[in-house]
């Protein structure tokens, strides 16, 4: 079983709808969890990152962390085409190794 | 600031070669981390480096190594290349003492023959 568990997708949703992903983990250790944008053919992008159990709020994004279930999760809201991409989440134990979902791949149609 | 930088961009080499990628770092940034992605096994990490000094590491066999300079900036080396190394190899940086806050550069696509 992996660390961490990400549904591959594809999830489609239509513009303007709240988008919402989530990943699962199996380690308790983890202290700092991330969430990560790629576009096709480009490096990961750093959209947020959640410390311990909570809630953080971004502009659009919101990041939920559960450290008592081990559930992440990442709501995008007012989706818009641009937001199509593949979402990684990464948690994080006490160092610099991040531990990477498989991602879930986003088709925001317009 | 720049973001990180990664050259070359892509790559193709034969079975058996060597390989050396480049890494420059945001400036500023003293750790600089490596990460293999491929389509089965997604992002993985290979080795992270502060001051020089490998701090991390993950599980890749042997031929995988690599360096930091004085700069900070890094390079990876791949020897006796297989099929199965062809990916998209990721550098990150990262201030000192926020590791959870890791910047990618744009990869090198490195495909094996």
């Amino acid at each position: 079983q992996k660390e961490v568990e990400q549904d591959p997708g594809p999830l489609s949703v239509p513009e303007g709808a709240i988008v919402s992903l989530n990943c699962t983990y199996s380690n308790s250790a983890f202290q700092y969890f991330m969430w990560y944008r790629q576009y096709s053919r480009k490096g990961p992008e750093l959209l947020m990152y959640t410390y311990s159990s909570g809630n953080k709020e971004d502009g659009r994004f919101t990041a939920q962390v559960d450290k008592s279930s081990k559930y992440i999760s990442l709501f995008i809201r007012d989706s818009q085409p641009s937001d199509s991409a593949t979402y990684l989440c990464a948690p994080q134990k006490a160092g610099n190794k991040l531990t990477f979902g498989g991602g879930t791949r986003v088709l925001v149609k317009p | 600031k720049a973001g990180v930088t990664q050259t070359p961009r892509y790559l193709i080499k034969t079975r058996g070669q060597q390989v050396t990628l480049s890494c420059s770092p945001i400036s500023g940034h003293r750790s600089v981390s490596w990460y293999q992605q491929t389509p089965g096994q997604g992002l993985q990490f290979l080795f992270e480096y502060f001051s020089e000094t490998q701090r991390n590491k993950g599980n890749f066999p042997g031929r995988f190594s690599g360096r930091q300079f004085s700069n900070s900036r890094s390079e990876m080396n791949v020897s006796t290349l297989e099929l199965g190394d062809s990916a998209l190899y990721l550098c990150a940086s990262s201030p000192e003492g926020q590791g959870y806050e890791q910047y990618f550069g744009p990869g090198t696509r490195l495909t094996v023959t």
